[in-house]
C-alpha cells in the first residue's frame, strides 16, 4: 500500500539556519505531493504541492521538489524564522480515488 | 468564507456516553474526512465521503459511525465513549477526491 515516511524530529535550529525535512514515499503511479503545517494548537494548512515529476511547489520561502526517480520530496528553507516552528507532515494522494496518506509529521522548533 | 468549522471546541466526556462532533464546510465540497490525531500516531483516517450520500471506512473507523446528509455536513458520532477515544479530531474537506484537504480547527476530546 501507500505510504510517507518523514525523518524523526524534534529538528531544533537557529534563526536563520537552513531547513530540510526528508520526505521519501512509496506509491503506485504517480501521485500527487504535499507538504501540511499545523501550528500549535490548530488544524492543518497547505503548506505547498506537487503534482508531477519535477514540479517544485513553493510558499512562504519553503520549497519542495517532486523527484520521482528517488521517490522524495524533501522540504527546504533557507533561513527559519521562529515563526516557522511548527509540526510539518508530508502527505501523498495517488489520484486512484484512494484519500490521502500522511507522513508521521516533524516537529520544528526555531530558536532565537 | 468560514471554510470548515467544527463543534465543540473542546469536551469533556464520562465513558459510556454518546457524542456527536459536528462539522460544516461551505466551500461546496464533495468530499469530507474525518481524522483522529494522538501524540505519535499522526493523523489517522476515521471515515470519509466522496460525494454526499455516502461513506466509507478508513484505517480506524470502530466506535465511529458518520452520515452525509447533505454536501455541507458531516457529523461523527461516537455511540458509547471509551477513553481510548480520547484525541483531537479534525474534519476535512477537498473539492473532489484526491484534490488538496482543507482542515477544521479541531476537536479536543477528553473520555473519562
Amino acid at each position: 500500500g501507500n505510504s510517507v515516511t518523514q525523518m524523526e524530529g524534534p529538528v531544533t535550529l537557529s534563526e536563520e539556519a537552513f531547513l530540510t525535512i526528508n520526505c521519501t514515499y512509496t506509491a503506485t503511479g504517480y501521485p500527487s505531493l504535499f507538504w501540511y503545517v499545523q501550528y500549535p494548537g490548530e488544524g492543518l494548512q497547505l503548506l505547498l504541492k506537487a503534482t508531477k515529476a519535477d514540479d517544485k511547489g513553493s510558499n512562504k520561502g519553503f520549497e519542495a521538489t517532486y523527484r520521482k526517480e528517488t521517490t522524495s520530496f524533501h522540504l527546504e528553507k533557507g533561513s527559519v524564522q521562529v515563526s516557522d516552528s511548527a509540526v510539518y507532515f508530508c502527505a501523498l494522494s495517488d489520484n486512484y480515488g484512494q484519500n490521502f496518506v500522511f507522513g508521521p509529521g516533524t516537529r520544528l522548533s526555531v530558536l532565537p | 468564507i468560514a471554510g470548515i468549522t467544527q463543534a465543540p471546541t473542546s469536551q469533556i466526556l464520562a465513558a459510556g456516553r454518546r457524542m456527536t462532533l459536528r462539522c460544516t464546510q461551505d466551500m461546496r465540497h464533495n468530499a469530507m474526512y474525518w481524522y483522529r490525531q494522538d501524540l505519535g500516531l499522526g493523523l489517522r483516517l476515521i471515515h470519509y465521503s466522496n460525494t454526499a450520500g455516502t461513506t466509507g471506512k478508513g484505517e480506524v473507523p470502530d466506535g465511529y459511525s458518520v452520515s452525509r446528509a447533505n454536501t455541507d455536513d458531516f457529523p461523527l458520532t461516537l455511540a458509547s465513549a471509551v477513553p481510548s477515544q480520547t484525541s483531537v479530531y479534525f474534519c476535512a474537506s477537498s473539492d473532489s477526491v484526491g484534490e488538496t484537504q482543507y482542515f477544521g480547527p479541531g476537536t479536543r476530546l477528553l473520555v473519562l
